[in-house]
């Protein structure tokens, strides 16, 4: 069974620029929630998808973040204008997303992000 | 909003030693998962615990999740080197993850 996919894995920009990162769900999962991870520091819930409705998205600094999934398959995060603050490991993960079941979560392998 | 507190910090054991990292939250929680992330690596799910005093057992490890549901634990049995990496508890609605515990194992 394929994994989560995310693309790219490294990515390096200037501050204010902007980025946009890929993720590609295990097929089936209803649930896509996209993290924050600072050095040092746990995964940090941005987004939650379910199918293509959003569950919360609560901690989504929304001045500079956004994300979708239109097609409730893949989903884009997108950061404009990147502040160096940003700079963090970018986790996508899928779930099966069933109410009363596990919900084991599947990572991807990340994207690193540095704001120079 | 929900959080949940991790401890120790950082924890370094000679191999073959015993290990334990703990999770607790100041509200009930409805469940709670545990993620084991290698150096370098993507969290990867151990287990998640739902029923109040519930205790799991993975080979060498033990999970205890606590009588109100506010707590739990990690146990590790004669650590090896294959321990090493920073383990994380996560309460499930809006999956807040702890600070995580690394665990250093020396050989």
């Amino acid at each position: 069974e394929a994994g989560v996919a995310q693309s790219p894995r490294y990515k390096i920009i200037e501050k204010r620029q902007s980025v946009a990162f890929w993720c590609n769900p295990i097929s089936g999962h209803a649930t896509l929630y996209w993290y924050q991870q600072i050095l040092g520091q746990g995964p940090k819930l941005l987004i939650q998808f379910q199918n293509n409705g959003v569950v919360d998205d609560s901690q989504l600094p929304k001045d500079r973040f956004s994300a979708e999934r239109l097609k409730g398959v893949d989903s884009t995060l997108k950061i404009q204008p990147a502040k160096l603050e940003d700079s963090a490991v970018y986790l996508c993960a899928s779930s099966l997303g069933l109410a009363g079941s596990y919900n084991e979560q599947f990572f991807g392998p990340g994207t690193r992000l540095t704001v120079l | 909003g929900q959080q949940v507190m991790q401890i120790p910090q950082y924890q370094h054991v000679q191999e073959g030693e015993d290990f334990t990292t703990y999770c607790n939250s100041s509200t009930t929680l409805s469940n709670i998962q545990w993620y084991k992330q290698r150096p370098g690596g993507h969290p990867v799910f151990l287990i998640q615990l739902v029923k109040s005093g519930e205790v799991k057992k993975q080979k060498r490890l033990t999970f205890q999740f606590g009588e109100a549901k506010k707590n739990s634990s990690l146990h590790i049995t004669a650590t090896q080197t294959t321990d090493v990496g920073t383990y994380f508890c996560a309460a499930e609605s809006r999956f807040y993850f702890g600070s995580g515990t690394k665990l250093n194992v020396k050989p």
